[in-house]
């Protein structure tokens, strides 16, 4: 079975400065997508970026970039020039891409809660 | 459209109430979620839904019984619960992309 690890339960990052969240995933497969979501207090979850494991080349969405080791199954997250809205939850998460798989489940590891220092 | 859309933001009911909870999206997702998440933990999956049909049960208790009616509606309908199902429940919308919309939840109090 798969899993997804983030070690870091909580982290601070002074504004202005960049932050790299950390994630860790388990798996046999070798075709899989990876995300990243961010949980902002009493918001809603929406997607930071996404990574396709085919893909050597690492995904970039303006300021937010990742760091994505296939065979470490690393995948980091570094936010660059951290806003007061970059506060939030943040959850690494994995879905299977195999063909034949039909478990149409996305598993989220534990979040990193990340707060920006004024 | 490209939001899921969730209904009541807030709700509390007593333990022998019955309530429901719902879920609409436009997007032309065909496959749709309902997890349930406590404070500072991570979404746990309790349902998925596939072209309106259940996929994944997760185990979930029988006082929780989730209904599609068509490709854009989904609903939790809810019995006899218990105070620590209290917590938000988030549904969401996966897209072609394998890129989960999530709406904005509904907060469960049950006393």
């Amino acid at each position: 079975a798969q899993t997804v690890t983030q070690s870091q339960p909580e982290m601070s990052v002074q504004e202005a400065e960049t932050v790299t969240l950390s994630c860790t995933y388990d798996t046999s497969e070798s075709d899989y997508y990876l995300f990243w979501y961010k949980q902002p207090p009493s918001r809603q979850m929406i997607l930071v970026i996404r990574q396709e494991a085919y893909k050597q080349q690492n995904a970039t969405e303006n300021r937010f970039s990742v760091n994505f080791q296939k065979a470490a199954k690393s995948f980091s997250l570094k936010i660059s020039d951290s806003q007061l809205g970059d506060a939030a939850m943040y959850f690494c998460a994995y879905r299977s891409r195999t063909l034949l798989n039909r478990d149409d489940k996305i598993i989220f590891g534990k979040g990193t809660r990340l707060h920006i220092l004024p | 459209d490209t939001e899921v859309t969730q209904t009541p933001k807030h709700l509390v009911m007593g333990m022998t109430n019955k309530k429901s909870l719902k879920c609409e999206q436009h997007m032309g997702h065909r496959a749709m979620y309902w997890y349930k998440q406590k404070a500072k933990k991570p979404p746990e999956l309790m349902f998925v839904y596939s072209y309106e049909k259940l996929s994944i049960n997760e185990s979930v208790p029988s006082r929780f019984s989730p209904e599609c009616p068509n490709s854009s509606l989904l609903n939790l309908h809810l019995h006899a619960l218990q105070p620590e199902d209290s917590a938000l429940y988030l549904c969401a919308s996966k897209s072609g992309a394998n890129v989960l919309t999530f709406g904005a939840g509904s907060r469960l109090t049950v006393l």
